[in-house]
């Protein structure tokens, strides 16, 4: 079982939609969770980074974390074709730790 | 700002050879982390290195092996390559903190 699990998609919605995407993962000793945006032959961009549980709102972008089912989730809103991407969610377990990524879910925003 | 800097950009070697990536650090980090990223896959942690020291290592065997210089540059070199080492070798740099830590775009290499 890996530690970290993401659907990898791809997941297609019209523009303006609200979009959700979501980890789960095993490891009860991460406390750091990241969303990254993965463009195609571009290095992966940090969107949101979470110490802990709770939420994170960053304009149309809002981070969740739930410790206690071992769940994070990504919403954006008002979805842009420019949001199409790989969406990648991240964790460690302290700082500067090594990071361990979902495998990405591919997101298309149809205009 | 050149921000995290990677070269080559693409790279074709065939198996059995060796490679050595670069990675120039954004402005102001001090610590290097290399990733490698099969295709269709999220980044695997390869090692990272702080003061020149290798601080933490993946779960790679010891065909991979690094550098890190005193200008905080740093070289990863890959003996013996194999057709399964084709992937995007991804360098990121920080100042300390998960937060601060940005992405190089990477350099693609293909074993033939």
């Amino acid at each position: 079982q890996k530690e970290v699990e993401q659907d990898p998609g791809p997941l297609s919605v019209p523009e303006g939609a609200i979009v959700s995407l979501n980890c789960t993962y095993s490891n009860s000793a991460f406390q750091y969770f990241m969303w990254y945006r993965q463009y195609s032959r571009k290095g992966p961009e940090l969107l949101m980074y979470t110490y802990s549980s709770g939420n994170k709102e960053d304009g149309r972008f809002t981070a969740q974390v739930d410790k206690s089912s071992k769940y994070i989730s990504l919403f954006i809103r008002d979805s842009q074709p420019s949001d199409s991407a790989t969406y990648l969610c991240a964790m460690s377990a302290r700082q500067p730790s090594k990071i361990i990524f979902g495998s990405g879910t591919r997101l298309s925003i149809r205009p | 700002d050149a921000g995290v800097t990677q070269s080559p950009t693409h790279l074709i070697k065939t198996r059995g050879q060796q490679v050595t990536l670069r990675c120039s650090p954004k402005s102001g980090h001090d610590t290097v982390s290399w990733y490698q990223q099969a295709l269709g896959q999220g980044p695997q942690f390869i090692f990272q290195y702080y003061e020149e020291e290798e601080r933490q290592r993946g779960n790679f065997p010891d065909r991979f092996s690094g550098h890190q210089f005193p200008n905080y540059s740093s070289e990863l070199n890959v003996n013996a390559l194999l057709l399964g080492d084709s992937a995007l070798y991804l360098c990121a740099s920080s100042s300390g903190t998960l937060e601060t830590q940005y992405f190089g775009p990477g350099t693609r290499l293909l074993v033939l």
